[in-house]
C-alpha cells in the first residue's frame, strides 16, 4: 500500500528544542497539505504545496514553523523553539490536481508532546 | 468564527438502524464538501464527497445530502454497523475560488451499539 506516510509517529521533546517531521505523499499526488489537530477539535490547515511551491500559509503558522518540499516529493515541517502549546497531532495529506472533488488522503499523523 | 459546525458532539445508534450526522456551514463560497472518519491514533479516512452542483451522492451504505439554501449537509449510514463507531468530520473547501485547503468541523463521535 503506497498511502501517505509520516515519520516519526510520536515525538516527545522539551520546551525550547527544535523538531522536524517528515511526510511522504502518495507518489502521483502533486498537492501536499499540513494540518494540526488538538483535542476536541477538527484538523486545522497550516500550509500547502503544489509541487515544490508553497502556495498558502495559515495565520496559525507562526515564524517558528517552516515547511519545505524540495523537488516536489516528500515534505518536512520544522518547529523551532517548541512551546507547550505546540503539543498536537500533525497531519499530512495529499491530493491530485486532477481530483474532481478535492479528496485529500491523510497519513497517520505525528503526535508531538512538548514537556 | 467556526465556518463549519457539527453541533452534536456525540450520537449513539443501535446496530442495523440509520445513523444521521449533521453539519452546517456559514461560508457561501464553499463548493465541495467531504466526510471523513477517524479512529483513535489514526489519520482521517476519506468517506464520501459532494459538489455544490448536486444535492445527493451515494456510495454503498453512505449517502450525503446537501441543502445549499440552508447551508446544511448530512451523512446517512444505513444500516449502521459496530465497525462504524468512530469520530466523523465534515469538511468543506472553496475550490472554484482557488482555495483547496479543507475547513473542518469539530467532529461527531458515533457509537453503534450491538
Amino acid at each position: 500500500d503506497t498511502g501517505v506516510s509520516q515519520d516519526p509517529r510520536h515525538k516527545i521533546t522539551k520546551r525550547g528544542q527544535n523538531v522536524t517531521f517528515r511526510c511522504d505523499p502518495i507518489s502521483e499526488h502533486n498537492r501536499l497539505y499540513w494540518y494540526r489537530q488538538t483535542l476536541g477539535q477538527g484538523p486545522e490547515f497550516l500550509t500547502y504545496f503544489q509541487n515544490e511551491a508553497q502556495l498558502e500559509k495559515s495565520r496559525l503558522l507562526s515564524d517558528r514553523f517552516s515547511a519545505e518540499r524540495p523537488k516536489g516529493s516528500f515534505s518536512t515541517l520544522e518547529i523551532q523553539r517548541t512551546e507547550q502549546g505546540d503539543s498536537a497531532m500533525y497531519l499530512c495529506a495529499s491530493s491530485s490536481r486532477l481530483s474532481a472533488l478535492n479528496e485529500q488522503f491523510f497519513g497517520p499523523g505525528t503526535r508531538l508532546t512538548v514537556l | 468564527d467556526q465556518q463549519v459546525k457539527q453541533n452534536s458532539p456525540s450520537l449513539s445508534v443501535q446496530e442495523g438502524r440509520i445513523s444521521i450526522l449533521n453539519c452546517d456551514y456559514t461560508n457561501s463560497m464553499f463548493d465541495y464538501f467531504l466526510w471523513y472518519k477517524k479512529y483513535p491514533a489514526e489519520g482521517p479516512t476519506f468517506l464520501i464527497s459532494i459538489s455544490s452542483i448536486k444535492d445527493k451522492n451515494e456510495d454503498g451504505r453512505f449517502t450525503v445530502f446537501l441543502n445549499k439554501s440552508a447551508k446544511h449537509l448530512s451523512l446517512h449510514i444505513v444500516p449502521s454497523q459496530p465497525g462504524d463507531s468512530a469520530v466523523y468530520f465534515c469538511a468543506a473547501s472553496a475550490m472554484n475560488s482557488g482555495n483547496t485547503p479543507l475547513v473542518f468541523g469539530k467532529g461527531t463521535r458515533l457509537s453503534v451499539i450491538a
